[in-house]
């Protein structure tokens, strides 16, 4: 059974940073791509990043650009994202996913990141 | 970035009748749109991807069609457990996109 569990989210000041993690099991975690998602509260979905196989690849959108950082270990089945910077506007509940023939069809049931002072 | 625009916001339905969701992109995706369902406190479902294939157990009163910048997204007799948010994503473009999601609410 594929499993997805994040972990790593709290409270944390303005201009802080957080890791987060998410540890995969059931799957072979080394051939597939990953994402995070975020999901702010009473709002809609946002793609954050994603990260190719290797870790070679990576991809984020514009708001995170240049504070975030996806990365995997392959030996530990574990996502992460570094999380740098953060602003008020970066609370959320976070999501790492799994796609299936390129498309996000196994889900975490999400971390709680709270910026705040 | 391509932006995905869903319509309407809110969809006031009774159980057994037919919804009708639309999501519009700002620029061709083809056919690299994919629908998801989420209810309060759960993670989003995959529902329908490439437009137009259900995923792995859906039901198949759920279909997706349209490709370029036109979707739809069809339920088409509503049970009482299809009442919640529905998003569309794209993965024609980086970044990848997401709606901003149509409830169908019980009227």
């Amino acid at each position: 059974e594929v499993q997805l569990l994040e972990s790593g989210g709290g409270l944390v000041q303005p201009g802080g940073s957080l890791r987060l993690s998410c540890a995969a099991s059931g799957f072979t975690f080394s051939t597939y791509a990953m994402i995070w998602v975020r999901q702010a509260p009473g709002k809609g979905l946002e793609w954050v990043s994603s990260i190719g196989v290797s870790g070679g690849s990576t991809y984020y959108a514009d708001f995170v650009k240049g504070r975030f950082t996806i990365s995997r270990d392959n030996s530990k089945n574990t996502l992460y994202l570094q999380m740098n910077s953060l602003r008020a506007e970066d609370t959320a509940i976070y999501y790492c996913a799994r796609p299936s023939n390129g498309w996000y069809d196994y889900w975490g049931q999400g971390t709680l990141v709270t910026v705040s002072s | 970035e391509i932006v995905l625009t869903q319509s309407p916001a809110t969809l006031s339905l009774s159980p057994g009748e037919r919804a009708t969701l639309s999501c519009r992109a700002s620029q061709s995706v083809s056919s690299s749109l994919a629908w998801y369902q989420q209810k309060p406190g759960q993670a989003p479902r995959l529902l329908i991807h490439d437009a137009s294939n259900r995923a792995t157990g859906i039901p198949a009163r759920f279909s997706g069609s349209g490709s370029g910048t036109d979707f739809t997204l069809t339920i088409s007799s509503l049970e009482p457990e299809d009442f919640a948010v529905y998003y569309c994503l794209q993965r024609s473009n980086w970044p990848r996109t997401f709606g901003q999601g149509t409830k169908v609410e019980i009227k």
